[in-house]
């Protein structure tokens, strides 16, 4: 166990429908990344946050994609105007600067219809 | 662009048969290779990380190395615990991306008794 807990672990939705994950790293992690998951592929980097500083978006980030991490404690990835494409796990883990060792949640699966 | 490589993508072993894993690299200044273990709907978990051509990192029946080019972990006389989908990632060494993990797509491992 981690201590990174991601919410809901599991959502359906209807194409068009907003959806919000919310992730709650341990109080040491001051990073925070959110990466995107699909079947036989390795996770994709999506954003991350050193406190409540967002530092870096990939490309794979669309307009409907939005991050926070208020405070520099737990955060949120909410998408707007779900599509099919947008069906994946969606992986937060939390870290320390300088370091690659990142210790993730178990994920929240996102299924659109 | 920085690119990961894993091979191969599936691997079965029988129990005790000796094996190592793949993970090709290119990146523009290496700061730190990897590895992370994934259980099947869970997120990866992480197993070691290398910084430099040489490096060994051990533990229990796993054992990474590193070369400048790619990166091995080998797995003596494996058990059926240890199938998973072995992950490789890498952290470049630049100061916009310096904090993103770029992976690979994995190998899934079976280890039948």
């Amino acid at each position: 166990d981690t201590g990174v807990s991601q919410n809901p672990r599991h959502k359906i939705t209807k194409r068009g429908q907003n959806v919000t994950f919310r992730c709650d790293p341990i109080s040491e992690h001051n990073r925070l990344y959110w990466y995107r998951q699909t079947l036989g592929q390795g996770p994709e980097f999506l954003t991350y946050f050193q406190n409540e500083a967002q530092l870096e978006k990939s490309r794979l980030l669309s307009d409907r994609f939005s991050a926070e991490r208020p405070k520099g404690s737990f955060s949120t990835l909410e998408i707007q105007r779900t599509e099919q494409g947008d069906s994946a796990m969606y992986l937060c883990a939390g870290g320390l600067p300088n370091t690659g060792e990142l210790f993730f949640g178990e994920g929240s699966r996102l299924t659109v219809l | 662009e920085d690119q990961v490589t894993q091979s191969p993508e599936a691997l079965r072993l029988q129990e005790g048969e000796s094996s190592s894993l793949n993970c090709s690299y290119t990146v523009s200044g290496l700061r730190g290779l990897f590895w992370y273990r994934q259980d099947p709907g869970k997120g990866p978990e992480f197993l070691f990380t290398l910084y430099s051509a040489g490096e060994e990192k051990e533990k229990e029946r796993l054992k990474a190395t590193l070369t400048k080019k790619e990166s091995f972990l080998h797995i003596t006389a494996p058990k059926p615990e240890d199938s998973a989908t072995y992950l490789c990632a890498v952290q470049a060494d630049r100061g916009s991306t310096l904090g993103r993990l770029y992976f690979g797509r994995g190998t899934q491992l079976t280890v039948w008794p």
